[in-house]
């Protein structure tokens, strides 16, 4: 039973277009919320986390978006390019507890 | 600073052989894990040591085995492997519970 929903699976999208990665989490005391990057071949990388007391955070082109009444999480890429093509993955965790969980992870392709 | 180190990269065992994956991070991280990457269902955590001296079960524990050896080294033993338990092995260390996990880039295992 996967306690964090990671949709689409996988996404194709052109360069400069906006990337959009859903996910959705049961647990109501999760309390922080980070996306991991991964390229092939190598391990995920921290790209951006959030906790449930503000509503969005920026950081450059990547954008988390919060809905904590419909539980629900989003990243968003702004003007995608070839060099973000990875494997994305959302996660939940409580605070002070060591089971973060993932969802299952999207393959983005950005086209040039 | 190399981060969280993972020897071997790449490992093909038969059934029933028994191997160790290693694990050191140079980060004075508190907390250690390890997870698999299951294709379509992310990364699914197998054991986590919240500190020096403790272990607990992940997910899916079953098959496995793990060993706190000091703060930095952390290892993961498969007694008996099965087929079922090829994936890649992925290990990671944070500062604490609910922070950001730093991984290290894999241990490829085939179990034939």
């Amino acid at each position: 039973q996967q306690q964090v929903k990671q949709s689409p699976q996988s996404l194709i999208v052109q360069k400069g277009g906006i990337s959009i990665i859903n996910c959705a989490y049961e647990n109501t005391a999760f309390d922080y919320f980070p996306w991991y990057q991964q390229f092939p071949g190598k391990g995920p990388a921290l790209l951006i986390a959030i906790r449930p007391d503000v509503s969005e955070k920026k950081e450059g082109r990547f954008t988390i978006s919060f809905n904590k009444s419909a539980k629900q999480f989003s990243l968003h890429i702004m003007d995608s390019q070839p060099g973000d093509s990875a494997t994305y993955f959302c996660a939940a965790s409580i605070r002070n507890n060591n089971d973060m969980r993932f969802g299952a992870g999207t393959r983005l392709t950005v086209k040039p | 600073n190399a981060g969280v180190t993972q020897t071997p990269k790449f490992q093909v065992l038969k059934t029933g052989q028994s191997m160790t994956l290693q694990c050191a991070q140079d980060m004075n991280h508190n907390s250690m894990y390890w997870y698999r990457q299951d294709p379509g269902m992310g990364l699914r955590l197998i054991y986590y040591s919240a500190s020096e001296g403790t272990t607990d079960k992940g997910e899916v524990p079953n098959g496995y085995n793990v060993s706190r050896l000091n703060k930095r080294e952390f290892s993961l033993r498969l007694e008996s492997a099965a087929p079922s338990q090829t994936y890649v092995y992925f290990c990671a260390s944070s500062r604490q519970g609910g922070s950001p996990l730093h991984f290290g880039n894999g241990t490829r295992l085939t179990v034939t």
